[in-house]
């Protein structure tokens, strides 16, 4: 997966602990998104940005907040942890998804996030 | 909002046997896309497909559009001990803004 680089790897959190997590992109992409993989349950998207300094609600946003200050970067917060947040963060990224020349999604490698 | 089925949700087969896999959707795709997963890795993809009816291939995966743009398969010929993970279909429209819904995964075990 290269390209796209997300940290940290791991996190175990306490319930109300608040925390960020970092996306980054050196593939000048325009579009990144932030999922949540739990099990059974595919990929689902909290939050996406179309381009710098915007960013976008997906499926399930409650409990997170995103910010896109930078191309190559798409931050995910957590204000306030709690049980039901436990997940692997997936962050990814593309180009111009109506583009021609468009590249489907590429992934970052996770984020294993537990929250006691 | 839209909805993909991906059956079976798992499968256990023997090295050799071929394999299929599909997802059909309530909801009209321009793109379908298929990714594979591996255990602490991201999904990494198969396959794309921009057009009803499109039958594609990458080595021993095969995948086609529907025509219906509402389904699509992914199949596997002559399967290896790494092909091994949990496969996704996902779909793209336009009018979505180009957000990608995933099905819930095919988790393939391959027994040598």
């Amino acid at each position: 997966n290269a390209g796209v680089t997300q940290t940290p790897k791991f996190r175990v959190l306490k319930t109300g602990q608040s925390m960020t997590l970092l996306c980054a992109q050196d593939m000048n992409h325009e579009y990144m998104y932030w999922y949540r993989q739990d099990p059974g349950m595919g990929l689902r998207l909290i939050h996406y940005s179309v381009g710098e300094g915007t960013t976008a609600k997906g499926e399930v946003p409650d409990g997170y907040n995103v910010s896109r200050l930078k191309k190559q970067n798409f931050l995910l917060g957590l204000e306030s942890a709690a049980p039901s947040q436990t997940s692997v963060y997936f962050c990814a990224s593309n180009l111009l998804p109506g583009a021609l020349s468009n590249q489907p999604q590429h992934f970052g490698d996770g984020t294993r996030l537990s929250i006691l | 909002g839209q909805q993909l089925n991906q059956s079976p949700q798992s499968m256990f087969i023997q090295e050799g046997e071929d394999v299929s896999m599909n997802c059909t959707s309530s909801s009209i795709f321009n793109t379908w896309l298929w990714y594979k997963q591996e255990p602490g890795e991201g999904p990494v993809l198969l396959i794309a497909l921009y057009k009803a009816g499109e039958l594609t291939s990458n080595g021993r995966l095969t995948a086609q559009f529907g025509i219906t743009r509402k389904d699509s398969f992914l199949n596997i010929s002559a399967s290896i001990p790494s092909d091994v993970g949990i496969y996704f279909c996902a779909g793209q429209s336009r009018g979505s803004n180009y957000k990608l819904t995933f099905g819930k995964g095919t988790l393939l075990t391959v027994n040598p």
